[in-house]
């Protein structure tokens, strides 16, 4: 079953970090496009991030210079490193795989607030 | 950046009712177009991508049509599962945008 399992959300303080993780099983990550997305609370869609198989990285203009997305082949999983974070950055982070076929696959989503 | 509006906003209809969301891009995306639907606490569902293609698995009263700027999503016959949100995303260019969402209420 192909699947998407997101984890590493919390609280976190202005100012802080944190790295999100996405668990794949059933493809392989390093042979996809993979993206995040985020939800702020009672808000639309926000694309975060995305990295190709050759390992190009493209962001959002929010998040450019704060945010890394990356991977592990190994572990078949996708990360996001967040430093800086904002209160703005308060949201239910999914992971998400996919491109020219849109975004087929998703996880069930990791919340991440920033709060002091 | 490529602005996506949909309209409307909220959508009031009956189960049985044909709807019809549309979606303008700022500038042209061709067919780089996709449909999310999202319910309340759960992920976003991918519906139907390149404006037209229907996603595997989605049932054949969505379909979705357009390109350039202007793109439709319609149901057919509104049935009690598609009371949902629904997005538009461009993946025509970096960064990818979504639309601001159409909310399906019931009637």
């Amino acid at each position: 079953e192909v699947q998407l399992v997101e984890s590493g959300g919390g609280l976190v303080q202005p100012g802080g970090s944190l790295r999100l993780s996405c668990a794949a099983s059933g493809f392989t990550v390093s042979g996809d496009y993979m993206n995040w997305v985020r939800q702020a609370p009672g808000k639309g869609l926000e694309w975060v991030s995305i990295i190709y198989s050759d390992g190009r990285t493209y962001y959002a203009d929010s998040v450019k210079g704060r945010f890394t997305i990356s991977r592990d082949n190994s572990k078949n999983t996708l990360y996001l490193q967040m430093n800086s974070l904002r209160a703005e950055d308060t949201a239910m982070f999914y992971c998400a795989r996919g491109y020219f076929n849109g975004l087929d696959v998703w996880g069930q989503g990791t919340t991440v607030t920033v709060s002091s | 950046d490529i602005q996506m509006t949909q309209s409307p906003s909220t959508l009031s209809a009956s189960v049985g009712d044909r709807v019809t969301i549309t979606c303008r891009a700022s500038q042209s995306i061709s067919s780089w177009l996709a449909w999310y639907q999202q319910k309340p606490g759960k992920a976003p569902k991918l519906l139907i991508y390149k404006a037209s293609s229907l996603e595997s698995g989605v049932p054949s009263r969505f379909s979705g049509s357009g390109s350039g700027t202007e793109f439709t999503l319609i149901i057919s016959s509104l049935q009690p599962d598609d009371f949902a949100t629904y997005y538009c995303q461009q993946y025509n260019s970096y960064p990818w945008t979504f639309g601001q969402g159409t909310k399906v209420e019931i009637k």
